[in-house]
């Protein structure tokens, strides 16, 4: 697609609900990152795919979530047994080479992001 | 670890005034910096991506620089316009990992 595409857009779950994010990137992008905003804060990271491989999964927040892109694509993160705590803007971000790589940077592009509240 | 702060947190002016947001950090081992804006309800737009051997980019209004030896980046606004009104965030890219600062919410009064 044009742009990266994140669903739902919004969601509401009972506290101690599995809640599933998707995310659709660039195609042809190598990496894609996922990232939390909490109101009124900026982005914090939360884990980086090259392709299918999870390189870097050190900003999730515990044990409940998880995250796989098992054809280097589409993404998908996961939140089990969610609490009010969770309740935040989930954005996910492609850039088409892994950071750093070539000559010149990447731009990365983000979704509009999944909306979550935990009630 | 890399800490990225932006000041002021929330600005607000006149239409047609220029105007400077500021970028600071603590490493200045970075790949690049861009500056994004941030819409109510949606993602995140890319405005300008400056690489770490460049000093400065220019995208119409809008004007960036980077010193790395200081730590510092400024977003640089000509005459600003109610449509500039958003969240602009500025994010330093390091090897895997992004770092945003909390960013800058501009309202430009018609």
């Amino acid at each position: 697609g044009a742009g990266v595409s994140q669903s739902p857009r919004y969601k509401v779950a009972k506290r101690g609900q599995d809640v599933a994010l998707r995310c659709d990137p660039i195609s042809g992008h190598v990496s894609l990152f996922w990232y939390q905003q909490a109101l009124g804060q900026g982005p914090e990271f939360l884990t980086y795919f090259q392709n299918e491989a999870q390189l870097d999964k050190s900003g999730l927040p515990s044990d409940r979530f998880f995250a796989e892109r098992p054809e280097g694509s589409v993404s998908t993160l996961k939140i089990q047994r969610t609490q009010q705590e969770d309740s935040a803007v989930y954005l996910c971000a492609s850039s088409f080479k892994p950071p750093g790589t070539g000559k010149f940077g990447n731009t990365i592009y983000f979704g509009e992001g999944s909306w979550l509240t935990v009630v | 670890k890399q800490e990225v702060t932006q000041i002021p947190a929330a600005l607000s002016v006149p239409e047609g005034e220029n105007l400077v947001l500021n970028c600071s950090f603590t490493d200045s081992a970075i790949y690049n910096l861009q500056w994004f804006r941030q819409d109510p309800g949606k993602g995140l737009t890319s405005l300008l991506l400056i690489q770490s051997s460049q000093r400065e980019q220019t995208s119409g209004r809008l004007n960036a620089s980077l010193d790395k030896s200081s730590g510092r980046s400024t977003l640089y606004i000509a005459a600003s316009q109610p449509g500039d009104s958003a969240t602009y965030l500025c994010v330093l890219y390091n090897f895997n990992k992004f770092y945003f600062g909390s960013g800058t919410k501009l309202n430009v009064k018609p």
